[in-house]
């Protein structure tokens, strides 16, 4: 079946440094979504991207949809404590498979 | 937006016994819901897809009868853990799709079975 593999697991940063979170699928997506989920708390979608290359920003969030739409990327620039969570990306036409996410936690 | 309300948030029940868990969209009809299963500091499995007025898919390994899902209503979806067992412990979240704005997810239950 479908699987989506995400890198890296863990990502420790000090506050103001990027990061980014690289998400790919075994087989081409129709879209693919990317949540945010905080400790202790439940996934809160961010954004899905649908075409081939697109690119979509949110404030310091960058998101990419690969060519051939088998892999994506989160870019956050400039990293606040308020990014500490665990970064999802899912996709999947019928139902969602979700990546194993990226925990990133920050230093202040 | 879209809200998913799911209850309860928590709950600590005997082993053996049976749990409910409800999962509502509140302002927005839901013919299709998921059920997802997180393991600490792992990823969603999704469980099952809830279908209005039908039986439920299962994903393979996922025991049908030992979770039962019954969505009787375009905007309410239960999950019960029946013969619950200290593995079963776990954190159940449901999610709805909602158009233009990925799937919405409720706040999720913390099983703990003793």
């Amino acid at each position: 079946g479908q699987q989506v593999m995400q890198i890296p697991q863990y990502q420790h940063v000090q506050e103001g440094e990027d990061f980014t979170t690289y998400c790919n699928s075994s087989t081409t997506l129709s879209n693919i979504q990317w949540y945010k989920q905080r400790p202790g708390g439940h996934p809160v979608f961010l954004i899905q991207l649908v075409k081939s290359g697109e690119v979509k920003k949110q404030k310091r969030l960058t998101f990419q949809f690969g060519e051939a739409k088998k892999n994506s990327s989160l870019h956050i620039t400039a990293t606040q404590t308020t990014d500490v969570g665990t970064y999802f990306c899912a996709g999947g036409a019928q139902k969602l498979v979700f990546g194993q996410g990226t925990r990133l936690t920050i230093n202040p | 937006g879209a809200v998913v309300s799911q209850h309860p948030s928590w709950v600590i029940c005997k082993s053996g016994t049976s749990v409910k868990i409800e999962c509502r969209s509140l302002d927005f009809q839901a013919t299709t819901m998921f059920w997802y299963r997180q393991f600490p500091k792992q990823s969603l499995m999704l469980m099952a897809t809830s279908n209005e007025g039908s039986k439920a898919t299962y994903e393979q390994g996922v025991e049908k009868d030992k979770f039962l899902i019954n969505h009787a209503s375009l905007t309410l979806s239960t999950l019960t853990v029946t013969s619950a067992h200290p593995e079963d412990s776990s954190f159940y979240i449901c999610s709805a799709s909602t158009p233009g704005a990925g799937y919405t997810f409720g706040s999720g239950t913390r099983l703990t079975v003793v």
